[in-house]
């Protein structure tokens, strides 16, 4: 059964500092995707990365996928208060459904 | 392009009665898929239509829920007989087939908050 873990699950840091959150999943996929969720809301697309060796950035987050090893980065350069959310790995099945295996979350707290 | 929409947004219910919701994807996506979110986990999926055909379902599924797009547009998820167990979020998201760059990016609703008392 096809495992998707995150770490760390919570993560407090201040503001301008530098962190990764790591994405590890247990079978084969070219393909993972990065969710952020607000508090009672839904889920935004953030990076979708298809290939080993992807690497996508967007403002201060920028996302790596490494399909040898089965491990996906989301690095924050110089946090800033708004980057508090949850953030979510997801790997799909192309089994032909195509549908998502979520990672466990990571909340992260950015402190002023 | 409205995006994914979901009704209700809230729904409140006594244990024993049954619940429907709506899920209205994006136009022409032609995936539509249902999950299940309880507090501090992530997304857990439930069951995917291709069209108005349902090719999927979880063993989260029970007999107690059913899911149907009848005309390959919106969806509805039924719970029957709600048991305090099934509350949680339901999320609907959808995708259309062979994407921009080929990927099958989800586009996720806002979801349906459902609390059995």
């Amino acid at each position: 059964e096809l495992k998707v873990e995150q770490n760390p699950l919570f993560l407090s840091m201040q503001e301008g500092k530098n962190y990764t959150i790591y994405c590890n999943y247990s079978t084969t996929s070219d393909r993972l995707y990065w969710y952020r969720q607000d508090p009672g809301k839904s889920l935004e697309s953030l990076f979708v990365l298809l290939s080993n060796g992807a690497v996508k950035q967007e403002g201060r987050l920028m996302a790596s996928l490494d399909t040898k090893a089965r491990l996906s980065t989301l690095h924050i350069t110089a946090a800033v208060h708004d980057l508090s959310a949850t953030y979510f790995c997801a790997v799909d099945i192309p089994s032909g459904t195509y549908k998502y295996i979520f990672g466990t979350g990571t909340r992260l707290k950015v402190l002023a | 392009d409205t995006g994914v929409s979901q009704d209700p947004r809230h729904k409140i219910t006594k244990r024993g009665q049954n619940v429907t919701f709506r899920c209205d994807p994006i136009s022409e996506h032609n995936r539509l898929y249902w999950y299940r979110q309880t507090l501090g986990q992530g997304p857990e999926f439930l069951t995917y239509f291709q069209n108005e055909a349902q090719l999927e379902k979880s063993r989260l599924l029970s007999d107690r829920f059913s899911a149907e797009r009848p005309k390959g547009s919106f969806s509805t998820l039924e719970i029957q007989r709600t048991e305090q167990g099934d509350s949680a979020m339901y999320l609907c998201a959808s995708s259309p087939q062979g994407g921009k760059e080929g990927t099958d990016t989800q586009y996720f609703g806002p979801g349906t908050r459902l609390t059995v008392l």
